[in-house]
């Protein structure tokens, strides 16, 4: 079964600055589906970036600074710049063959 | 508008069975794509994936869970149905019940319910 494992645990950045956040899977997922949410206190998860390994799509409503990237076993969402909004709990999802793994999480906090 | 609310025990004792129940609207688990997925978080910790039902009444479980899930439907109820057996202490945590729309985002949850916190405790 893979293993999604997200790094770091916490990122500790001021507004306006890039967050790099990666997911790093334990087997190469070149024909299945990787996915972000974020999660804020109290607050079911929220829909961020969708797609097949190497594509991603913003769901509706998410701002542009927000993207996905990666393929095989890397893959790496960045919010290109902190909103106050955006600090949160990240996690990455992938889905194959009708199984669907969260990764642990990382916590983006204002440093 | 879409949406899904959880509702079922707010505690369970150990050995119990758990029964949750999503009641959804906005959307129809007979129209062609249409999945409901049940996913747990215990407090502090990550999202684990349970069970999904799709419009064709298909069933996929958790592999380390399966022996103890049960997912159901009621499309007429626009509900869906999760039994988990044999409750420990570690399955304290928050279920979540979330939409998958297999003809719009294949593989991920738009939508989730708020959650219901379960505690076992005897």
């Amino acid at each position: 079964e893979i293993v999604l494992t997200q790094s770091p645990g916490t990122l500790s950045l001021s507004p306006g600055e890039r967050a790099t956040l990666s997911c790093r899977a334990s087997q190469s997922v070149t024909s299945s589906y990787l996915a972000w949410y974020q999660q804020k206190p109290g607050q079911a998860p929220r829909l961020l970036i969708y797609g097949a390994s190497g594509a991603s799509t913003r769901a509706p409503g998410i701002p542009y600074r927000f993207s996905g990237s990666g393929s095989g076993t890397d893959f790496t969402l960045t919010i290109s710049r902190l909103e106050p909004e955006d600090f949160a709990v990240y996690h990455c999802q992938r889905y194959d063959r009708s199984l669907w793994t969260f990764g642990q999480g990382t916590k983006v906090e204002i440093k | 508008q879409v949406t899904l609310r959880e509702s079922g025990p707010a505690l369970v004792k150990p050995t119990q069975t758990l029964t949750l129940t999503c009641t959804f609207s906005g959307f129809s688990l007979s129209t062609s794509g249409m999945c409901v997925s049940w996913i747990r978080q215990p407090p502090g910790k990550a999202l684990e994936w349970l069970a999904l039902i799709d419009w064709e009444d298909d069933k996929y479980y958790s592999t380390s869970l399966r022996t103890r899930l049960t997912i159901s439907k009621d499309t007429s109820k626009n509900q869906v149905v999760l039994t988990m057996t044999n409750m420990d202490l570690v399955d304290t945590a928050t279920y979540y019940c979330a939409r998958l729309d297999r003809g719009y985002i294949q593989g991920a949850f738009d939508i989730w319910g708020q959650g219901t916190m379960v505690t076992v405790s005897s």
